[in-house]
């Protein structure tokens, strides 16, 4: 099975660097990507990280550590448009056909 | 490119009713997704296809559920009879065959079941 764990709520100030984490145990693994979605729209694709390290583009970074199962999202430079939520999804192997399995997501708000 | 388009973009149905949802993928790709997202929830995986086959459809509740894409493009989603907790935002998703393409998604079906 597959488990994603992600905290539900995080508050941070415009300007400043905000961290969301994510942990995960599956089965398989064959990438894991960060998500983010305001309210009322549609999941877009932010990162994608499969080997472990620090992805950087632009003032978003991801970091994965795949022996942990660990990742992080990592937001620079924060601005008000920021606020929304940001999910976590691990793709699995051929053996789950390569499912795409979201975690709950962190809602961030962003504060003047 | 256009993207993933979906239809209706909300729809309000009495509990037992049906319910039918449309999706076409962005040209070109393959595997075609819909997930089921409850309020304050992340997307929950419902069917999977590749071009016109099931790939996956564990978490399809398929006594009520369906779903087909007959010609490997676009794709409808049906629920037949609905109950109060299918009250949803439904996602259309498509991405190339590669296991290292991100998903797109579509605006979603809005469904409240009353």
């Amino acid at each position: 099975g597959q488990n994603i764990d992600q905290p539900t709520e995080m508050t941070a100030t415009e300007g400043a660097i905000v961290q969301i984490n994510c942990t995960y145990q599956t089965s398989g693994f064959n990438g894991l990507f960060w998500y983010q979605q305001h309210a009322g729209e549609a999941p877009t694709f932010l990162s994608y990280n499969v080997l472990d390290g620090l992805e950087e583009k632009g003032r978003f970074s991801s970091f994965l550590s795949r022996s942990k199962g660990y990742s992080y999202l990592l937001l620079k430079e924060l601005q008000m448009k920021d606020s929304a939520s940001y999910l976590c999804a691990v793709r699995g192997t051929m053996d789950s056909s390569y499912k795409l399995i979201f975690g709950s997501g962190t809602r961030l708000l962003v504060r003047p | 490119e256009a993207g993933v388009a979906q239809s209706p973009r909300y729809k309000i149905i009495e509990k037992r009713q049906s319910v039918a949802f449309w999706c076409n993928p962005i040209s070109g790709h393959a595997t075609l997704y819909w997930y089921q997202q409850i309020l304050g929830q992340g997307p929950k995986l419902l069917i999977q296809f590749q071009n016109n086959g099931v790939v996956d459809d564990s978490q399809l509740p398929k006594d009520r559920f369906s779903a087909e894409r007959l010609k490997g493009v676009d794709s409808t989603l049906k629920i037949q009879p609905a109950k109060l907790e299918d009250s949803a935002v439904y996602l259309c998703a498509s991405s190339p065959r590669q296991i290292n393409s991100p998903l797109h998604f579509g605006n979603g079906t809005r469904l409240t079941v009353t």
